[in-house]
């Protein structure tokens, strides 16, 4: 089954550290650049950070660079995000989506998602 | 950074109704844009990318539209499962932007 499954999710105190991970079945994960999206509680969607298929290029959203690093491990089939310095602005839940093929920066394939809260 | 608006943010339509959402760029972003549904408690859906191509698996009824800093997604017949939140999404430029979202409610 295509699938993406997301973990590393929890509660954190402001100023504190979280890396989430994202396992990738049923397709070649290294032939896909990857994203980190981001929904916090009640509100849309916010694209966080992009790597490219061999992490030789990647982007991040404002609101998260220099706090957060994303990376990737193709002998693994797993995306990551290290998110430092949390803000309680940060709580949301966190997506990893997959590049529509072919198409640029679209997201055809999705998570369930794993729920970040940042609260003392 | 480009913003997208879109409009309404809420519609409050009946099953077989033809829907109409608005997604509006603040600059030119050529057929660079993509839809997404979401309903509650699970992750977007794409429907529509580079404006008005239909993602695998989307029936029909669902339809995009526009070019620029205008784009269109319509539903030409609701169906039950179609009431959700749609968001429109650009791959202009960095950073990626979405819209706020459309809600699709039952009348």
């Amino acid at each position: 089954e295509v699938q993406l499954v997301e973990s590393g999710g929890g509660l954190v105190q402001p100023g504190g550290s979280l890396r989430l991970s994202c396992a990738a079945s049923g397709f070649a994960f290294s032939a896909y650049p990857m994203n980190w999206v981001r929904q916090a509680p009640g509100k849309g969607l916010e694209w966080v950070s992009y790597i490219s298929r061999s992490s030789s290029n990647i982007f991040y959203a404002d609101s998260v660079k220099g706090r957060f690093t994303i990376s990737r491990d193709n002998a693994k089939d797993s995306l990551y995000l290290q998110m430092n310095s949390l803000r309680a602005e940060d709580t949301a839940v966190y997506y990893c989506a997959r590049d529509h093929e072919g198409a640029g920066v679209y997201f055809d394939l999705w998570g369930q998602g794993t729920l970040v809260t940042v609260s003392s | 950074e480009i913003v997208l608006t879109q409009s309404p943010a809420t519609l409050s339509l009946s099953p077989g109704e033809r829907v109409t959402l608005s997604c509006r760029a603040s600059q030119s972003i050529s057929t660079y844009l993509a839809w997404y549904q979401q309903k509650p408690g699970q992750a977007p859906r794409l429907l529509i990318y580079d404006a008005s191509n239909r993602a695998t698996g989307i029936p029909a009824r669902f339809s995009g539209s526009g070019s620029g800093t205008d784009f269109t997604l319509t539903i030409s017949s609701l169906e039950p499962e179609d009431f959700a939140v749609y968001y429109c999404q650009h791959r202009g430029n960095w950073p990626l932007t979405f819209g706020g979202g459309t809600e699709v409610e039952i009348k």
